[in-house]
This record gives C-alpha cells, sequence and structure tokens, in this order.
C-alpha cells in the first residue's frame, strides 16, 4: 500500500508561479523525502524533512510537515520550464521509503 | 545517478522466461534497494538488502529474487515471467554511514515488457 498520496494529480502553472504540491501519509515516518522524475528517469532526491521539523529550506524549495495531520507540503518558487517532471514524497522509516504516487507539474513557457 | 548503473537498461521477454536484472554502483553504499513503478501507481518496494548477508522483502517480493553478490551489485530476478510484471525497474542505493543515511540514490531504471 502506498505511504504516500500526493496531491494534486496533475498540476499546470506558468513559468514564474509558484507550485504547491501536498503530501498525506498513513504511518510513522522518522522522515519525509520529496523526490523528482524526469519522464521514464529515475528518481532525484530533492529535499529531506526529518519527523521532529516542521520546516525546511533549500533554494527555491520549501517543505512544511505536519506530524499530527500526517502531512507535507512541497512549495516550489519562480518556477522554470525546467521544473516540469513528476515530483514524488517518500515516508521514511528504518532506512526504507514508501512512496506516493506522484504528482505531474508542467511548467508552460 | 551515474554512480549507480542498471542493466539491460530495455528488455522484451515472453511470458514464462526467466530474467535477471542487473545493478552496480560505485558509491560504496552498504543498503541497495529494488522498486517497480507502473503508471498510476507510484514506485513499491520488491526486496532490499543492507549489506551482502542482509536480504528482507519488501512490499511485492511474490514472483521475484534477488542475489546480492557483492557490495556493489544487486540483482533481481524473475523466475518466471508474467505479463503484469511489465514495468519500470529502478534499483537504488543510500549510505550506511554519514549525515544523509536516509536519501536514496536511483539508477536510470530498466523498462521491462513481458509478452
Amino acid at each position: 500500500s502506498q505511504q504516500g498520496e500526493e496531491d494534486p494529480q496533475a498540476l499546470s502553472i506558468q513559468e514564474g508561479e509558484n507550485a504547491t504540491m501536498n503530501c498525506s501519509y498513513k504511518t510513522s515516518i522518522n522522515n519525509l523525502q520529496w523526490y523528482r522524475q524526469n519522464s521514464g528517469r529515475g528518481l532525484v532526491h530533492l529535499i529531506l524533512i526529518r519527523s521532529n521539523e516542521r520546516e525546511k529550506h533549500s533554494g527555491r524549495l520549501r517543505v512544511t510537515l505536519d506530524t499530527s495531520k500526517k502531512s507535507s507540503s512541497l512549495l516550489i518558487t519562480a518556477s522554470r520550464a525546467a521544473d516540469t517532471a513528476s515530483y514524488f514524497c517518500g515516508g521514511g522509516s528504518n532506512y526504507k521509503l514508501t512512496f506516493g504516487k506522484g504528482t505531474l507539474l508542467t511548467v508552460n513557457p | 545517478d551515474a554512480d549507480v548503473t542498471q542493466t539491460p537498461r530495455n528488455r522484451i521477454t515472453k511470458t514464462g522466461k526467466r530474467i535477471m536484472l542487473e545493478c552496480s554502483q560505485t558509491k560504496g553504499h552498504d543498503r541497495m534497494y529494488w522498486y517497480r513503478q507502473d503508471p498510476g501507481l507510484g514506485l513499491r518496494l520488491i526486496y532490499y538488502s543492507f549489506d551482502v548477508k542482509d536480504i528482507n522483502k519488501g512490499e511485492i517480493s511474490d514472483g521475484y529474487s534477488v542475489s546480492r553478490q557483492a557490495q556493489a551489485k544487486f540483482s533481481l530476478s524473475l523466475e518466471s515471467a508474467i505479463p503484469n510484471q511489465t514495468a519500470l525497474y529502478f534499483c537504488a542505493t543510500s549510505d550506511l554511514r554519514g549525515d544523509h543515511q536516509e536519501t536514496q540514490y536511483f539508477g536510470p531504471g530498466t523498462r521491462l515488457l513481458v509478452l
């Protein structure tokens, strides 16, 4: 079963706009990670937030974690066409990850 | 990640055939993982290994087996392939040491079609 469920399944925005993706998870986690996948390629790690953290930033990425609601959000600011990809959240526990189904982000130039 | 390689990159096989997908890494990581990805279902863990002598079943291990031949090599076998094993397969690694133990590094994937 999927640990994370991303929302929305697909998101289309214009270049320069912000993109927000949400993730809900089911069981206890030690950390929540976000990965990016370009079409047909392997996943690339973007950012990790630990269960005792509430917010984390990395460049144009901002991740929040609400353990009481078992949810996380990924914000990409000032999006670029090159940000077009699928984004997956993964709940981490005991050095394993359980992934959601992903959000397909399309950034239109 | 170029340090994690998978062979073959694409494979077409027939129902009932035995096939092996191979994964090699030059990252020196102890932990290795096999996932499959199906459209609309995300990635699901098939098997994982935390060192050469430690092999564990993941979420969907039925119909698959693995071999950890060395720290750097982790192979996935389909003993008798069936059409619903058609998917994109990914190998991943993670480091036992350091500050990024939970981060996984993925190979480029193997696209498998079972006819």
